[in-house]
C-alpha cells in the first residue's frame, strides 16, 4: 500500500524556536506538497516542489521554508516558530499517472 | 484561477435521511474535481473524483456527486445517511497542467441525528 508518512503526530514548540517537520513517501512521486489545516478555513498550501531542489511557493508561504535534497523527502521548515503557526500540518505526495494523491495523516504542531 | 466553495459551514440530518452538501466552483481550466471526507481525529479520505469522464461519479460508502457545468457545481450527495457519515467534508478542484496543486473548501461539517 503507499504511503506517506509524517514524523510526528504531535509536536510542541516554543515561540522562535527552528522547527523541522519531516514527509517521506515511498511511491516514487514526482510531486510533494505541504498544507496547513486550520478550522473553517480548509486546507491551505504552504509550499510544493515537482522535483529534488525544486520548490514553489503556495498561498501563505510567509515564514516558512522547504527543502527537497530527494525525491522522497519534503521538509518544511519554521524558521522561527510563531503562536500563530499552530496548526495541523499535512503532507502528500501526488504522480500524474492516474491523478494519484495521497495524504500523510498530519502533524497537529503547537507553538507556545 | 481555481476557487471553490462550499455553501454550508454545517449540515445537520437525521440518520436514513438524505444528504446534500453543497459545492460551486471556478476555473479557468478543464477542472478535476474531489470530495474528501475527515473523520474526527483521522486523516483525509477520497471518496470520490471526477476528471472529465462520466459527470455523475460514484464513490465510497454510497456517496456520489455530479459535475454541473452550465452551474459550476458539484454537490455530493448520499440517498440515506448513517451515523458513520458525521464527520468534515472538502470539496477541491484542481487544474490540469497545475502539477496537482489542490485548491479545498472551507469545509462542511455533517451531523448525523439518530
Amino acid at each position: 500500500d503507499v504511503k506517506v508518512t509524517q514524523s510526528s503526530r504531535y509536536l510542541v514548540k516554543r515561540t522562535g524556536e527552528k522547527v523541522f517537520l519531516e514527509c517521506v513517501q515511498d511511491m516514487d512521486h514526482e510531486n510533494m506538497f505541504w498544507y496547513r489545516q486550520d478550522p473553517g478555513l480548509g486546507l491551505r498550501l504552504i509550499y510544493f516542489s515537482y522535483d529534488v531542489k525544486m520548490k514553489e511557493k503556495g498561498d501563505i508561504p510567509e515564514g516558512y521554508s522547504v527543502s527537497r535534497e530527494k525525491k522522497e523527502r519534503f521538509s518544511l521548515i519554521l524558521e522561527s516558530a510563531s503562536t500563530n503557526q499552530t496548526s495541523m500540518y499535512l503532507c502528500a505526495s501526488w504522480t500524474a499517472i492516474n491523478y494519484g494523491y495521497t495524504f500523510g495523516s498530519g502533524t497537529r504542531l503547537t507553538v507556545v | 484561477a481555481q476557487s471553490v466553495t462550499q455553501l454550508d459551514s454545517h449540515v445537520s440530518v437525521s440518520e436514513g435521511t438524505p444528504v446534500l452538501l453543497r459545492c460551486n466552483y471556478s476555473s479557468s481550466y478543464s477542472p478535476s474535481l474531489f470530495w474528501y471526507v475527515q473523520h474526527p481525529n483521522k486523516g483525509l479520505q477520497l471518496l470520490l473524483k471526477y476528471t472529465s469522464a462520466a459527470t455523475l461519479v460514484k464513490g465510497i460508502n454510497g456517496f456520489e456527486a455530479e459535475f454541473k457545468k452550465s452551474e459550476t457545481s458539484f454537490h455530493l450527495t448520499k440517498p440515506s445517511a448513517h451515523m458513520s457519515d458525521a464527520a468534515e467534508y472538502f470539496c477541491v478542484v484542481s487544474a490540469l497542467g497545475q502539477g496537482g496543486k489542490l485548491i479545498f473548501g472551507q469545509g462542511t461539517e455533517l451531523s448525523v441525528k439518530p
